[in-house]
């Protein structure tokens, strides 16, 4: 089935290290996107990309990285610069043509929490 | 891209209509509604988008005023299921677009209730 996955689900890290959230997608997408969604709260942009190879931040992109070799696949990597990785991330993709009307496809999440 | 203002919350009995409102007065002419809903702990998911009529698909129907500064997402017959966080976004025409960043706000908790 298409679909967009993330893994793990749940995710244990201590304070102070890198941690890496994956992001996979089989729907041809050329877009992906990294949000992150706090208790209560609505979903804040941290990453996107348009296509392979480029970029760009979001609104909260301080302390995180991504990185887009592959079409199907954009990894975050939640760093020790990060204040409050404590939350839940989300990651979507959609078609990165400008017609109109295009939907975007999330994953399941991904809880971290940093003890 | 618009700002949009919802309802924190609502409740819905069950069987009945669920009517989601959402003000998006400063909504440009190429800009699109959309509205996705998120089930507790789970990735939002995509319901419905329109622009100017009014449009219906198998899971509700958006119905958008003539100035386009409201819409109303109607879950005809809501059930427990339908339990969720609505979300009412704006923007112009694709989701992406490098210059178009969605963002979600708060949206509105809808509680079906028995």
């Amino acid at each position: 089935d298409g679909g967009i996955t993330q893994s793990p689900k749940y995710l244990f890290r201590k304070e102070g290290q890198n941690v890496t959230l994956s992001c996979e997608q089989n729907l041809n997408h050329d877009a992906m996107y990294w949000y992150r969604q706090d208790p209560g709260q609505g979903l804040r942009l941290i990453y996107y990309s348009q296509i392979v190879n480029d970029f760009q931040k979001g609104d909260i992109a301080e302390g995180y990285s991504v990185s887009r070799e592959k079409k199907e696949s954009f990894p975050l990597t939640v760093t020790s610069a990060q204040k409050n990785p404590t939350a839940f991330y989300l990651c979507a993709s959609s078609i990165s043509d400008l017609r109109d009307g295009t939907e975007a496809f999330f994953g399941q999440g991904t809880r971290l929490t940093v003890v | 891209d618009a700002k949009t203002t919802q309802p924190p919350s609502m409740d819905c009995a069950e069987g009945r209509a669920a009517n989601l409102p959402c003000n998006h007065s400063t909504i440009s002419g190429n800009e699109y509604v959309y509205w996705y809903r998120q089930i507790h702990s789970q990735g939002p998911q995509y319901i419905i988008h329109g622009l100017k009529n009014n449009e219906t698909n198998e899971m509700a129907s958006l119905i958008i005023t003539e100035d386009r500064k409201s819409s109303t997402l109607i879950l005809p017959h809501a059930t427990l299921r339908d339990t969720a966080v609505y979300y009412c976004i704006v923007r112009v025409g694709a989701f992406s677009g490098g210059y178009q960043k969605v963002t979600f706000g708060t949206g509105t908790k809808l509680q079906v209730i028995p």
